[in-house]
């Protein structure tokens, strides 16, 4: 059974630029959230998409959004790049995200921003 | 406001050595808790998954303990080897509707394990 898939894997960006992550969960895994993980932060939860509906998301500035497609891959999408927003981005799959449903991480998308 | 902090940060043993690693949360009203592995630079790998009705979950040389009411949390590591050196980081999914998809982590202990 194929785990979850980030791609692409590495990304440079510039100052300004806006990105897209692209997030395959596991088949049958309909939740998918995203984090963001920075040396200072820690894991910071981004949003939560299940049945292409937004059910959750944390606090991040507008320039971070998300969609999730009626097969369960998921982007998420920064608009006007910040040196800020240089981190680790993660996504993990669930079958519900909710009660007695264990999460599977994939291997994330490192972000520079320049 | 659920607040997961993880003790101790960082852990250095030899190998052979059995370990505790420690997690605390504040609010005690979760679905689960999950004990995940970060090795550099790379994704989260599950280790344990303890629903808020279990007391404990094992898996090989892995044994996690939940005591929900005190909100603490323990991973207990036997025999430890060099390839256990890695972050270990637990998480806790808040029980509740405005909850969805959302682990709340601690800040990790790095543990080193040498020859």
């Amino acid at each position: 059974k194929a785990g979850v898939t980030q791609t692409p894997r590495y990304l440079i960006k510039t100052r300004g630029q806006q990105v897209t992550l692209s997030c395959s969960p596991i088949s049958g895994h309909r939740s998918v959230s995203w984090y963001q993980q920075t040396p200072g932060q820690g894991l910071q939860f981004l949003f939560e998409y299940f049945s292409e509906t937004q059910r959750n998301k944390g606090n991040f500035p507008g320039r971070f959004s998300g969609r999730q497609f009626s097969n369960s891959r998921s982007e998420m999408n920064v608009s006007t790049l910040e040196l800020g927003d240089s981190a680790l981005y993660l996504c993990a799959s669930s079958v519900t995200g909710v009660k007695n449903t264990e999460a599977f991480f994939g291997q994330g998308t490192r972000l520079t921003v320049v | 406001k659920q607040e997961v902090t993880q003790i101790p940060a960082a852990l250095s043993v030899p190998e052979g050595e059995n370990l505790v690693l420690n997690c605390s949360f504040t609010d005690s009203a979760i679905y689960n808790l999950q004990w995940f592995r970060q090795d550099p630079g790379k994704g989260l790998t599950s280790l344990l998954l303890i629903q808020s009705s279990q007391r404990e979950q094992t898996s090989g040389r892995l044994n996690a303990s939940l005591d929900k009411s005190s909100g603490r949390s323990t991973l207990y590591i036997a025999a430890s080897q060099p390839g256990d050196s890695a972050t270990y980081l637990c998480a806790v999914l808040n029980a509740g509707g405005t909850s969805y998809g959302k682990l709340t982590f601690g800040q990790g202990t790095i543990l080193t394990v040498h020859p």
